[in-house]
């Protein structure tokens, strides 16, 4: 079964503040994705990333930055947070033409 | 561009009957796969079951199966046999046949609540 793990899986951070979400894969995948879900848009697609040192952009990265490590490692950067960065973090992994598996999700607030 | 669209905000049905929810796409390619994901009150998004566009079979997985009519551009998912563990919110979606990292497009979900 695919392991990806998420930390941290609440967050409040201030407006301005620096936040870093957490995504480990131990699937050996070599693709790995960020998504914010909020309501009434479903998953949107924010970075992803072919394999470790590359990352790419999504459909809204405006905000975010991206940092792929490692094979296994993932991380989305908010540099200077805000408030409408407030949403559920999902992260996946997966392989060329096969699902994605995802994470359990981060809950980030930005007061 | 691609777009998939799911319709259907929220259906309730009772247990142990048959439910199918919709979802149409566009997309210009003539390769493409499509999958279907539970999210459950917790929060956690699970894969349930896949279409690749070339197969004319449907795929079936459990009690669950797809109903996929390709000249409509429509991916139907259909859960038989209900169970109250089957409440949930169901997302389509649809990634293109192209190298390197696979992007889904997603809908905005159906969420299906099972009575009692």
């Amino acid at each position: 079964e695919a392991a990806v793990t998420q930390s941290p899986r609440n967050k409040v951070a201030v407006t301005g503040g620096k936040v870093t979400l957490s995504c480990n894969q131990t699937n050996n995948h070599n693709n790995m994705y960020w998504y914010r879900q909020d309501t009434g848009h479903g998953l949107r697609l924010i970075h992803y990333s072919y394999g470790a040192g590359s990352t790419e952009k999504g459909d809204i990265p405006d905000g975010y930055k991206a940092s792929r490590p490692s094979q296994e490692n993932f991380s989305l950067i908010l540099e200077l947070a805000t408030p409408s960065q407030t949403s559920v973090y999902f992260c996946a992994s997966g392989e060329h033409r096969d699902t994605q598996y995802f994470g359990p999700g981060t809950r980030l607030l930005v007061l | 561009a691609q777009k998939v669209t799911q319709t259907q905000t929220s259906i309730s049905v009772m247990e142990k009957t048959t439910v199918t929810m919709d979802c149409v796409y566009e997309t210009r390619d003539s390769s493409y796969f499509l999958f279907w994901y539970k999210q459950t009150a917790s929060g956690e998004i699970v894969f349930l079951i896949r279409q690749d566009s070339y197969k004319k079979e449907n795929a079936t997985e459990g009690h669950y199966s797809l109903n996929f009519q390709k000249p409509k551009s429509s991916i139907g998912l259909i859960i038989t046999a209900t169970q109250i563990e089957d409440s949930a919110v169901y997302f389509c979606a649809m990634r293109m046949n192209t190298e390197g990292a696979d992007r889904l497009t997603f809908g905005k979900g159906t969420q299906l609540i099972i009575q009692p």
